[in-house]
């Protein structure tokens, strides 16, 4: 079936630091997602990205879809405190077919 | 704007008991979506609807787990019985269409004894 890998399964930055994370995928997705979740809440959509080579940006997080359809990545500039969580990726195929697959997700930890 | 809600936020109870989780999606959102994240397995999709019927519902893991969608802005989901493996945290999610970017509940975190 279809996997999202994400790894560092964690990242340690301190405050201030830019940090990227990178999402593959063993097949190609029409969609990408990035989530963040808090403890003991439900992820938070952060930014989508429909097209391949699309670059989108969300106040300090900028995205991008990869051209082959088969990888993204997750920029957060100068981190802050609140920053932590873990980010997760997700690929749909779009279209009709709303499953939603995810990466294990990278919990990331930002030093004051 | 209310998100989707889901009740109870924690629920503990011994093995053998049904356990019922309800959910009530974004208003005017037609797509709504059941998952259960653990540690070992992370987020998994459990079951979908659209326009309160069920499109997919290969990810629910045995004919224990149940789901219903009465009307547009009610779903529960129902295990019967219930076995301590079945502890995790169960989310909910809506969307305003199929395809369309999933919006989280804060889940229900489900502890079997």
């Amino acid at each position: 079936g279809q996997q999202l890998n994400q790894s560092p399964q964690s990242m340690f930055i301190q405050e201030g630091e830019d940090v990227s994370m990178n999402c593959t995928s063993s097949s190609i997705f029409n969609t990408w997602l990035w989530y963040k979740q808090d403890p003991g809440e439900g992820p938070v959509l952060l930014i989508a990205l429909y097209k391949a080579g699309e670059l989108t940006s969300n106040g300090r997080l900028t995205a991008q879809f990869g051209i082959t359809r088969k990888d993204s990545f997750l920029n957060i500039s100068a981190s802050i405190p609140s920053d932590v969580g873990i980010y997760f990726c997700a690929g749909q195929d779009g279209g009709a077919n709303s499953k939603l697959t995810f990466g294990k997700g990278i919990t990331l930890s930002v030093r004051p | 704007d209310a998100g989707v809600i889901q009740s109870p936020r924690h629920e503990v109870t011994e093995m053998g008991q049904e356990v019922t989780l309800r959910c009530k999606p974004i208003s005017g959102h037609n797509s709504l979506f059941w998952y259960r994240q653990t540690m070992m397995r992370g987020l998994e999709l459990l079951i979908y609807f659209n326009n309160n019927v069920p499109i997919d519902d290969s990810g629910m893991p045995e004919d224990r787990f149940s789901a219903k969608m009465p009307n547009a802005s009610f779903s529960t989901l129902k295990i019967q019985p219930s076995e301590p493996r079945d502890s995790a945290v169960y989310f909910c999610a809506s969307s305003l269409a199929a395809g369309q970017p999933q919006h989280f509940g804060d889940g229900t975190r489900l502890s079997i004894l």
